[in-house]
């Protein structure tokens, strides 16, 4: 099956922790992003690759960092700068990066601090 | 004034309703509009998208635009208690390719 696989579905970060989540498709896609979702919340930008070994920062990258190393995969690690990372976050993807392509996302990972 | 906004809600409409959903965005150089449908604690799945103004009908979704009002909606037919969902609209930033900019969405509640 084609499609965005994000995982782990829930994660739990600890003070001064960083952790990553995975995003992976198999779409063929060239062009990979990452979104916040607070709860009633639109959502907001952190991250987009149009292509492999680059990476842009979006409206919200501060505490962020990404990695573009193969074309189907586009990890984000939430650092420990990042002061409030409790979160819905949505990896999505698109052909390619022009103004009418659509973007599909992955299922999510949530993260919560303990 | 943000960049793109929707009433939150809730929308409540009877089963077999006509749901109307409205979105405004302030950047006139915006291209492209999608519609996504957000389930609780799910991830949005694209509804659909328009690019030039009037309406574009796919079964029992209409999304129309007016460029000039800087004014996106979507109607919803004979809408259904699965209708019953956060439907967020998405416009692409103008000299941004395809990065998006979404609303924080309206909650629609179908009533039997």
């Amino acid at each position: 099956d084609g499609g965005i696989t994000q995982s782990p579905k829930y994660l739990f970060r600890k003070e001064g922790q960083n952790v990553t989540l995975s995003c992976e498709q198999n779409l063929n896609h060239d062009a990979m992003y990452w979104y916040r979702q607070d709860p009633g919340q639109g959502l907001r930008l952190i991250y987009y690759s149009q292509i492999v070994n680059d990476f842009q920062k979006g409206d919200i990258a501060e505490g962020y960092s990404v990695s573009r190393e193969k074309k189907e995969s586009f990890p984000l690690t939430v650092t420990s700068a990042q002061k409030n990372p409790t979160a819905f976050y949505l990896c999505a993807s698109s052909t390619g990066d022009r103004v009418q392509e659509t973007q599909y996302f992955g299922p999510g990972t949530r993260l919560l601090v303990l | 004034q943000k960049e793109v906004e929707q009433n939150s809600g809730p929308l409540s409409v009877p089963e077999g309703a006509i749901a109307s959903l409205n979105c405004t965005y302030s950047d006139r150089g915006s291209q492209s509009f999608f519609w996504y449908r957000q389930y609780s604690g799910k991830s949005p799945e694209l509804i659909m998208f328009i690019y030039s103004n009037g309406d574009k009908e796919d079964g029992r979704f209409t999304a129309q635009l007016n460029k000039a009002s800087q004014y996106v909606s979507l109607l919803i037919r004979d809408s259904q208690p699965s209708d019953s969902a956060t439907y967020l609209c998405a416009v692409n930033k103008a000299g941004g390719g395809n990065k998006l900019t979404f609303g924080t969405g309206t909650q629609l509640k179908v009533e039997l």
